[in-house]
């Protein structure tokens, strides 16, 4: 079975600060893991994803994170925050292929303070 | 290059009656998954299509039912509907076998 967790529901950070998302997953085998945002009344966007290549992954906007097999964690970072980054993200994880559940986390909500 | 495309964007129905959401998967996509994201949760997962039946459900009543088309394209029915169906349903696509998934904008359905 596999499960999510995001340790934050709400993060709130000052414009120009550093970002931290925290998710920790749960996978009976080596799973995909995603990062997607939603901004208000908009669909999911794919911010990056981990699927057992490098383990620090980079995405768009400059956005990252880092896989941690041994602490079951794939924190989601960004060294400055932008005004627009202020959405409802969400930590994903999956198997290898379209053949397995996708299961989301419950989201954390970021808000930029300027 | 079109991507997933979901109509219609907002929908208001009554208690009890029935609804038809359509997605047209991305250009090259031939799996259509749907999901049901109620008010300040996250996306959960309803069922998975891939060549005109459907492959894995997840905890949704036999009221939540769907169809794919041969040309790829997906339908979600909910019957008898209830006040607690309102939310955004997503539709996502991707190449069997892949990871790759592309999520539409979604449907907002609301139950009066």
């Amino acid at each position: 079975a596999q499960s999510v967790t995001q340790l934050d529901s709400h993060v709130s950070v000052s414009e120009g600060t550093p970002v931290l998302l925290r998710c920790n997953y749960s996978s009976s085998y080596s799973p995909s893991l995603f990062w997607y945002v939603q901004h208000p009344n908009k669909g999911l966007q794919l911010l990056l994803k981990y699927t057992s290549a490098a383990t620090l992954v980079k995405g768009i906007n400059g956005f990252e994170a880092e896989f941690k097999k041994s602490e079951t964690s794939f924190h989601l970072t960004k060294p400055s925050a932008h005004m627009s980054d202020a959405a409802e993200y969400f930590c994903v994880v999956s198997g290898k292929t379209s053949y397995d559940k996708v299961i989301f986390g419950p989201g954390t909500s970021l808000s930029v303070i300027p | 290059d079109a991507g997933v495309t979901q109509s219609p964007t907002h929908l208001i129905k009554t208690r009890g009656q029935q609804v038809t959401l359509r997605c047209s998967p991305k250009s090259g996509h031939d799996t259509v998954s749907w999901y049901q994201q109620a008010l300040g949760q996250g996306p959960q997962f309803i069922f998975q299509y891939y060549e005109e039946e459907e492959r894995q459900r997840g905890n949704f009543p036999d009221r939540f039912s769907g169809h794919q088309f041969p040309n790829y394209s997906s339908e979600l029915n909910v019957n008898a509907l209830l006040l607690g169906d309102s939310a955004l349903y997503l539709c996502a696509s991707s190449l069997i076998g892949t990871d790759g998934y592309t999520f539409g904008s979604g449907t907002r359905l609301t139950v009066v």
